[in-house]
């Protein structure tokens, strides 16, 4: 069955950076894409860019534009969201999310990632 | 940026009544919408995507409907699980996304 595994909770001080892992298995890895969504505590989900697992082009939402990477190992089905100069609203939970192309519908998503930003 | 507004933030409903949320798109996203549930401490789970489309495994008691800007989820008749709270998706200009607030369902 589809399985996207993430890495565990991080906690980071500001102006710091953070890699999340997103590792995929049930599924031929370079067929989809993989986006990542955040959501603050108690907030609604935020839309932070997709990378395509065939080629690695990526999309990113323009205000994380500068501080954000994401990337893929396809020789592991992995793929990365690097996130850097971390501020306390960057405090969220991060989901990657697999995607087919030319859909946009995220049928299949990571457990989440907690990452807290304090001093 | 598309803006997606969801309403009501939050809707009482008892169990075995029909609910009804809406989903508002600041410009046409034709039928690229997809809507989510998410319970407490857990990913969301796709719904419906397409606008009408149930995904897999998803009970016949959900249903989407709508184009345009627009849209609607019904559940027509409430089981104890469904409680939780709902995100609509547009995914017009793929693969740019964007999710509306959410609505709480709660227990009237």
């Amino acid at each position: 069955q589809v399985q996207l595994v993430q890495s565990g909770a991080e906690v980071k001080k500001p102006g710091a950076s953070v890699k999340v892992s997103c590792k995929a298995s049930g599924y031929t890895f370079t067929s989809y894409g993989i986006s990542w969504v955040r959501q603050a505590p108690g907030q609604g989900l935020e839309w932070m860019g997709w990378i395509s697992a065939y080629n690695g082009n990526t999309n990113y939402a323009q205000k994380l534009q500068g501080r954000v990477t994401m990337t893929t190992d396809t020789s592991t089905s992995t793929a990365y969201m690097e996130l850097r100069s971390l501020r306390s609203d960057d405090t969220a939970v991060y989901y990657c999310a697999r995607v087919r192309y030319s859909s946009g519908w995220y049928g299949g998503w990571g457990q989440g990632t907690l990452v807290t930003v304090s001093s | 940026e598309i803006v997606m507004t969801q309403s009501p933030a939050t809707l009482s409903v008892s169990p075995g009544e029909r609910a009804t949320l809406s989903c508002r798109a600041s410009q046409s996203v034709s039928s690229n919408l997809a809507w989510y549930q998410q319970k407490p401490g857990q990913a969301p789970r796709l719904l419906i995507y397409g606008a009408s489309t149930r995904a897999t495994g998803i009970p016949a008691r959900f249903s989407g409907s709508g184009s345009g800007t627009e849209f609607t989820l019904t559940i027509s008749s409430l089981q104890s699980e469904d409680f939780a709270v709902y995100y609509c998706q547009q995914y017009n200009n793929w693969p740019r996304s964007t999710f509306g607030q959410g609505t709480k369902l709660e227990i009237k």
